[in-house]
This record gives structure tokens, sequence and C-alpha cells, in this order.
């Protein structure tokens, strides 16, 4: 399996502040994906953090509210800027391992915006 | 339109019993599917993961089905424990392209009460 840690677990934001989301995974990865979570919805795909490149947005995500940084391997980060109140989800940093096969969840950053 | 169902929405049930949730899917092309138990608070974390060609797999007293001809899976969950009070989503992966694409059921929030 692979550990993954996301640094904040949690935060509670205050309208029109940006707040950024750290991922880190004990070994080298080859896919790194940012997912949602609303209140009782399943996940939502952010977008999948490209390492040396721009990330790939899924539809009704963009770059100006979500960018997305992945300088290596192990670690990408997400910005959630200009939040609003319905910016409030959990955030997933999920990762593919090299060679594929299962798919692996970190344990999500619940952010709440007031 | 690729979409994975699952019912019952949520399960109450009582410490010992067993209980069977079902995922349905329209999802092309398959590539495979997988069950992921998501505590509350927490990532999810993954059960079984089943290809076209499997239709059946087990992990501890959890048991997964797969039908490809119906499109129809089921977890099976043996002796409950407290500790198996979650959601359980159910994720069918459609193949093609660079990358599998993930289709997240909205997942059946069981509750097992002493």
């Amino acid at each position: 399996s692979a550990v993954i840690s996301q640094k904040p677990s949690r935060d509670i934001c205050q309208r029109g502040t940006s707040l950024t989301i750290q991922c880190q995974v004990d070994s080298q990865v080859t896919m790194m994906f940012w997912y949602r979570q609303q209140p009782g919805q399943s996940l939502t795909l952010i977008a999948t953090a490209n390492q040396g490149s721009e990330a790939t947005y899924e539809s009704g995500f963009v770059i100006d509210k979500f960018p997305i940084s992945r300088p290596n391997l192990t670690f990408s980060t997400l910005t959630v800027s200009n939040m609003s109140p319905e910016d409030s989800s959990i955030y997933l940093c999920s990762v593919v391992r090299q060679g594929g096969g299962t798919q692996y969840f970190g344990p999500g950053t619940r952010l709440t915006v007031l | 339109k690729n979409q994975v169902e699952q019912s019952p929405q949520s399960l109450i049930i009582l410490e010992g019993k067993n209980c069977t949730l079902q995922c349905n899917y329209t999802v092309s092309p398959f590539s495979n599917l997988r069950w992921y138990k998501q505590d509350t608070g927490r990532g999810p974390v993954s059960l079984t993961i089943m290809t076209f060609s499997e239709n059946t797999k087990s992990n501890g007293r959890y048991t997964a089905t797969l039908d490809a001809d119906t499109k129809q899976s089921s977890l099976h969950i043996t002796a409950s424990q407290l500790s198996d009070s979650a959601s359980y989503i159910c994720v069918v992966s459609a193949s093609g392209g660079a990358t599998n694409k993930l289709i997240f059921g909205t997942g059946t929030l069981l509750a097992v009460q002493p």
C-alpha cells in the first residue's frame, strides 16, 4: 500500500482567503489526483496533478480557482483560492503507484469556509 | 452516460448480523470495479478490486461479487462488527485514454448497532 499524508487535516477559513493543502506520499507514484467530497456526496475528481507540467482539470474546475503543483513524484499541493462557503468540503489526495493497480486515498482535509 | 448507483442509501443492522450492499453500473468500456470503505472523517480504503473475468473476491469478512452481464455487483459483510460502521462506495473504472477514469457511486451508509 501507499502511505499518504495531508496537511492540514482540517481548517476553518474566512471567505475570500486561500488555503494550500499539501499531499506527501511515502514512495514514488505515477499518478496523483485531487478530489472533492461535498457534504453527503461522493467523490468528484478536480484534477490530475502532472509532475513538471500543468495539471489536467475536469469539467467545472479551473486553474485560477484550484491551482495545483507537483514538483516531484511524491508531493503535490492544491490551493483553494478566493474561498466561499460553497467550497466547504473534504479535499482528498489520491495516488496510483508505479505499475498501476489500486488507487489509494489520503485521509482528507476537512475545510469549512465561514 | 457513465453512472454508478448504489442501494440502499443507508442501512442499520445489529452487531453479528450479515448484510448485502448493491451496486448497479452503466460504464463503458468497463475496466474494473472496486469497493471502498470510508470511515467518517477519513479517506476511502480499498476493500476489493475485480476485473471483467472475476465474479467473486473476498477480503476477510467482506465478499464482493460481480456479474458483468447484468452490470451488477454486491458487497456481502458477514458477522458484522461495530467497526464496520462506515460508508461503502462502489467505484467503476472506465478504460480508455492515457488513464482509467473512476466513476464513484454515492455510497451506502452502514450503521452497526450493539
